[in-house]
C-alpha cells in the first residue's frame, strides 16, 4: 500500500499570502496524484488531477507540481474561501486508493 | 446537474448490518466506475470499495473485505453498500463517489453510520 504523508498538518496564513502544501509518497506514484479541498460540513472537491491539471471550474491560483514521490499544491494568493482542509490522493497502485492525512489551511 | 444522494445511514449495534444506497442522477450512471469513501468524525478520507461499470469487478479495503459488499443497479442508477458485522471503527460518514480516471470527480453529501451499543 502506498502511504501519502502530508505536511505541514496545519498552515496558518493570512489572506493574500502564498500557500505551499506538500505530499510525499512512500513509493513513486509517477504523476498520478490528485488534490482535493474540503470545507467544514461539505464533501471534498477535486482541485487538481495528474499532478498539475486543474479540474473544471478551479481557479488559476491553484497549481500543482511534482513527480515520483514529492508533490506540491500551491495557492498563489489565498482568498477567504480557500481556508479549508486539503488532501492528496494517489491512483498509481491500487487497490487501495490512498489519501494523505490532510493539511488544514487556517486563517492566521 | 450531477447529483448523488446517499441514504441508509443509521445507529446500529456492534455486529449489526446496514445497507447504504446512493441514487445518482444527471449523468449516465452505467458509464462510470463508482467508489465508497468514508470519513470518521474529525478524521481524514479513507477509500472503502470500488465497482466497475457492470459490477463484474469489485475491490475492497482490507479493513472491510469479507464484511462489506458493493453492488450497483444501472437500471435504477443506484449504488449500494451492504455492511455486515459492523464494528466501532466502521463509524463514519460514507460518501458515494464517482470515479474519473481513478480520481473522484463528484461526491455525494454522505450518509452517517454510527456503531454503538
Amino acid at each position: 500500500e502506498i502511504v501519502l504523508t502530508q505536511s505541514p498538518a496545519t498552515l496558518s496564513l493570512s489572506p493574500g499570502e502564498r500557500a505551499t502544501l506538500s505530499c510525499r509518497a512512500s513509493q513513486s506514484v509517477t504523476r498520478y496524484l490528485a488534490w482535493y479541498q474540503q470545507k467544514p460540513g461539505q464533501a471534498p472537491r477535486l482541485l487538481i488531477y495528474d499532478t498539475s491539471n486543474r479540474a473544471t471550474g478551479i481557479p488559476a491560483r491553484f497549481s500543482g507540481s511534482g513527480s515520483g514521490t514529492d508533490f506540491t499544491l500551491t495557492i498563489s494568493s489565498l482568498e477567504p474561501e480557500d481556508f479549508a482542509v486539503y488532501y492528496c490522493q494517489q491512483r498509481t497502485n491500487w487497490p487501495p486508493l490512498t489519501f494523505g492525512g490532510g493539511t488544514k489551511v487556517e486563517i492566521k | 446537474e450531477v447529483q448523488m444522494v446517499e441514504s441508509g445511514g443509521d445507529l446500529v449495534q456492534p455486529g449489526g448490518s446496514l445497507r447504504l444506497s446512493c441514487a445518482a442522477s444527471g449523468f449516465t450512471f452505467s458509464s462510470y466506475w463508482m467508489h465508497w469513501v468514508r470519513q470518521a468524525p474529525g478524521k481524514g478520507l479513507v477509500w472503502v470499495s470500488h465497482i466497475n461499470f457492470d459490477g463484474t469487478i469489485r475491490t475492497y479495503a482490507d479493513s472491510v473485505k469479507g464484511r462489506f459488499t458493493i453492488s450497483r443497479d444501472n437500471a435504477k442508477s443506484t449504488l449500494y453498500l451492504e455492511m455486515n458485522s459492523l464494528r466501532g471503527d466502521d463509524a463514519a460518514l460514507y460518501y458515494c463517489a464517482r470515479s474519473r480516471g481513478d480520481y473522484v470527480d463528484q461526491w455525494g453529501q454522505g450518509t452517517l453510520v454510527t456503531v454503538s451499543s
